[in-house]
């Protein structure tokens, strides 16, 4: 049974890093063609795709949050971790990490999402 | 902006057949990518709903179904439940962006 879970600060201050965890099980992040990622929700809108990282440490970042965004993993303690830096209100969203399957750039398997709140 | 265009809302009565359409352009859907379905029901993560344009992860009835023709997709249920009422997206892949695109969401309501 494949689980993922988010863990990190539900409130960030204003230009802080935000470092969200994603502890899972049920799979390896060092299996040939497995990769995870990152997707977030502000309050009341759509999702938004943040970063991506497969088994080979090879990662991809959205274009427009490249300049802010980590990703990392650790296979030894099966876990990804997000950082992202100098944020902002607008950042205000909840974050989920998400398994791909080994053929095909689609999320299967979701985290139930952590709510992180931008403010002073 | 989203970089996948969907209705924002759309209705119909149980038992009906209602469709939903992502509208995208030639460096995504029309590039040749899939294009995948996710539905979320309030206060809960998304789910895979369809995979690979027209394809349903154990599971999903077979009320779901997808296609893709151009640079257009669709979703269609069929037989529609009081239990469908929830936020639908649509989501590939982009060759300019070089990453993952989303819709900005249908949210469907049961009359």
């Amino acid at each position: 049974q494949i689980t993922l879970k988010e863990s990190g600060p539900t409130l960030v201050e204003p230009t802080q890093t935000l470092t969200l965890t994603c502890t899972f099980s049920g799979f390896s992040l060092s299996t040939s063609g497995v990769a995870m990622g990152w997707v977030r929700q502000p309050p009341g809108k759509a999702l938004e795709w943040l970063a991506l990282i497969y088994w080979d440490d090879d990662k991809r970042y959205s274009p427009f949050l490249k300049h802010r965004l980590a990703i990392t993993k650790d296979t030894s303690k099966n876990q990804v971790v997000l950082t992202m830096t100098n944020m902002d209100p607008v950042d205000t969203a909840t974050y989920y990490c998400a398994l791909l399957p080994e053929v095909g750039i689609y999320f299967d398997s979701w985290g139930q999402g952590t709510l992180v709140t931008v403010s002073s | 902006q989203s970089v996948l265009t969907q209705p924002p809302s759309v209705s119909g009565a149980p038992g009906q057949r209602v469709t939903i359409s992502c509208t995208g352009s030639s460096s995504n859907i029309g590039a040749g990518y899939d294009i995948h379905w996710y539905q979320q029901i309030p206060g809960t993560a998304p789910k895979l709903l369809i995979y690979a344009n027209s394809n349903r992860p154990s599971g999903v009835p077979d009320r779901f179904s997808g296609s893709k023709s151009g640079t257009s997709a669709s979703l269609a249920i069929t037989g529609l439940q009081a239990e469908d009422e929830a936020a639908y997206y649509c989501q590939s892949y982009d060759s300019s962006l070089s990453g993952v695109v989303f819709g900005g969401g249908t949210k469907l309501t049961v009359l």
